[in-house]
């Protein structure tokens, strides 16, 4: 099995709203990551957990909190976004510096 | 800091051509290169692993070369078909960052009848 599941596909808020993406993988994979896309543009790296511990921030807004309860799943909490967040975000997962795999996205509509 | 360029931005071609896909890099010290594919508004489909060690690797149509001293890769695919088309992204790790990958700007493929 070399899926990796998004929730939900489609999430439209306000900007004072809190939500939450969630991710999941049982490929045993430890390390788990966050990307945001934009429109026609490369998904850029937003998180890197390793071993269930956070090893990477690129810089990210406060406005959003990862969280990894266990070596399966990833959580993405959102607070008080402003509408240039609208993104896909994708979800993805590798077995150490090996080949990523990534979940099919969040589309995110922040208004 | 590491930028990577794919080249052409776009790409139209009738079906059963045989294409080729560039992607190259600034850093030669790269830990591997990924190729993927993306469909719109979905994830990323990985189609090819390179580690820095290797020279190509091939699934299917598909065949993936790596020339790390010249920073470049070519992504080759046999006898296109419309299901072929997509979004091809070439991403790049680093050494001591071999967790974070710098993604190409992307090339738009499209295969026609």
């Amino acid at each position: 099995d070399t899926e990796v599941t998004q929730t939900p596909k489609h999430l439209v808020m306000g900007m004072t709203n809190k939500k939450s993406l969630k991710c999941e993988q049982h490929m045993g994979h430890r390390a788990m990551y966050w990307y945001k896309q934009k429109a026609k543009k490369p998904p850029e790296l937003m998180f890197v957990y390793s071993y269930e511990k956070l090893s990477i921030n690129e810089s990210v807004p406060s406005r959003f909190s990862p969280e990894c309860p266990n070596s399966s799943l990833l959580n993405l909490h959102l607070h008080a976004l402003q509408p240039e967040d609208s993104a896909l975000y994708l979800c993805a997962s590798s077995a150490g510096y090996n080949e990523q795999f990534f979940g099919p996205g969040t589309r995110l509509t922040v208004l | 800091k590491q930028e990577v360029t794919q080249i052409p931005a776009a790409l139209s071609v009738p079906e059963g051509e045989n294409l080729v896909l560039n992607c190259s890099f600034t850093d030669s010290a790269i830990y591997n290169l990924q190729w993927f594919r993306q469909d719109p508004g979905k994830g990323l489909t990985s189609l090819l692993l390179i580690q820095s060690s290797q020279r190509e690797q091939t699934s299917g149509r598909l065949n993936a070369s790596l020339d790390k001293s010249s920073g470049r890769s070519t992504l080759y695919i046999a006898a296109s078909q419309p299901g072929d088309s997509a979004t091809y992204l070439c991403a790049v790790s680093g050494w001591g960052t071999a967790s974070k990958l710098t993604f190409g700007t992307g090339t738009r493929l499209q295969v026609t009848l």
